[in-house]
């Protein structure tokens, strides 16, 4: 199957500070990523979708100004979560598809954020 | 709007038996899939199984089943003769295949397996 690289696995930073997260589709372009936000024992809330050459679409409640999406190539999108403080504490997954294939979203590995 | 419903938070499974974990959906969109994941404690999401709203047998990936009911708008995962490994959060999801809500996916709540020695 298609394969979604996230980086990094984990990071720990400081209250105030901004993080960047990566999502790159590895043997596949995508037009359109995908970034959720999972917190313990809870399910997957989709934040945005972040599209190519364009701006990012967010869903109602998600603070676009909080976190930056940045989808500059076909292969490669940024989550940025900007002035991070401790309830950004959280897991943050992206996934993507190529675009023939509509029977499986691919997941990158998920990024394990702590603010302190 | 889309809304998947996952009513089981937790189940238990004797090893070696079947296990059932419900769910349903409500869409608007005449073209949609549904699918299935696992989600072990280390976070990465597996794909399991995945259903077209226009597929007319049930889907089914070796131990895994997926019982469409399209009329009843239910799309429950059946997991044959489980294993301690099958032991994680499993989440129903669904995606918008006419790109009307922009192919998003979202998911359910979610159910943790719990398989039993």
């Amino acid at each position: 199957g298609a394969v979604v690289s996230q980086h990094p696995s984990w990071v720990i930073c400081k209250s105030g500070t901004s993080v960047k997260i990566e999502c790159r589709s590895l043997d596949f372009q995508a037009t359109t990523m995908f970034w959720y936000r999972q917190f313990p024992k809870q399910s997957l809330m989709l934040m945005a979708t972040s599209n190519e050459g364009s701006k990012a679409t967010y869903e109602q409640g998600v603070e676009k100004d909080k976190f930056l999406i940045n989808h500059a190539s076909l292969t490669l999108s940024t989550l940025t979560v900007t002035s991070a403080h401790p309830e950004d504490s959280s897991f943050y997954i992206c996934s993507a598809s190529p675009p023939t294939v509509n029977t499986e979203a691919f997941f990158g590995q998920g990024t394990r954020l702590t603010v302190v | 709007a889309q809304k998947i419903t996952q009513t089981q938070p937790g189940m238990f499974v004797q090893e070696k038996e079947a296990v059932t974990l419900d769910c349903t959906y409500d869409t608007s969109d005449p073209s949609y899939g549904l699918f299935w994941y696992k989600q072990p404690s280390s976070g990465e999401m597996i794909f399991l199984i995945y259903q077209g709203s226009y597929d007319q047998q049930n889907a089914t990936e070796g131990r895994y089943s997926l019982n469409f009911q399209k009329a009843r708008k239910s799309a429950n995962l059946v997991i044959s003769a489980s294993q301690l490994g099958d032991s994680a959060m499993y989440f129903c999801a669904m995606r918008d295949l006419a790109g009307t809500g922009g192919f998003k996916t979202i998911f359910g709540a979610g159910t943790r397996l719990f398989v039993k020695a």
